[in-house]
């Protein structure tokens, strides 16, 4: 599975969009772009994830760059629940099935 | 849709004692589950891979004999730590893959904190 590189942490402020990149830059044709988060002591909960269109669920929005070795998580309208870490993993949908979990991104939320 | 269940949700034992841990998916069917380790602001580490009739796929350094898993339905997979001790104190969670895999991804139970005394 391709590595993905993630900033250690960020702020956003309550209300405002939360954008979380990723870079993904060895990433093959067949691998997708997953988001789990994992708010403290709690397992981690899937967000969202896409090969090479932009998705978007009632959770988050996720854009992939053209030539796909980046990518960004957005959190419309962020609230203080969602203080998490955010962790951006890529793999085959099938096959693989690992979910290879780096350090991810400590977002917090501030009111 | 989609839920994990664990149970315990935390366990405290003492020092060579056995620890059974369940994961459940409780309204899909999961052909493979998974469980993951997590030490203190550390990530989660994969522990094994478990297919539901056959033997765990263990990762490189988990005793497979100390950490039995046993993957006997679609909807039921446990962990049993055995002869625990202190440094298997750690935040146990469990994913699983639904059967129907709409795009491959796995849903995690709420993980058991075990304290090994």
């Amino acid at each position: 599975d391709a590595k993905t590189t993630q900033p250690p942490s960020m702020d956003c402020a309550e209300g405002r969009a939360a954008n979380l990149p990723c870079n993904h830059s060895t990433i093959s044709g067949n691998e997708y772009v997953y988001w789990y988060r994992q708010i403290h002591s709690q397992g981690p909960q899937y967000i969202i994830h896409g090969l090479k269109n932009n998705e978007t669920n009632e959770m988050a929005s996720l854009i992939i760059t053209e030539d796909r070795k980046s990518s960004t998580l957005i959190l419309p309208h962020a609230t203080l629940r969602d203080t998490a870490v955010y962790y951006c993993i890529v793999r085959v949908a099938f096959g693989n099935e690992k979910l290879t979990f780096g350090t991810g991104t400590r977002l917090t939320i501030i009111p | 849709g989609a839920v994990v269940s664990q149970h315990p949700s935390w366990v405290i034992c003492k020092s060579g004692t056995s620890v059974k841990i369940e994961c459940r998916s409780l309204d899909f069917q999961a052909t493979t589950m998974f469980w993951y380790r997590q030490f203190p602001k550390q990530s989660l580490m994969l522990m094994a891979t478990s297919n539901e009739g056959s033997k765990a796929t263990y990762e490189q350094g988990v005793e497979k004999d100390k950490f039995l898993i046993n993957h006997a339905s679609l909807t039921l997979s446990t962990l049993t730590v055995t002869s625990a001790h202190p440094e298997d104190s750690s935040f146990y969670i469990c994913s699983a893959r639904p059967f129907s895999g709409r795009g491959g991804e796995q849903f995690f139970g709420p993980g058991t904190r075990l304290t090994v005394l």
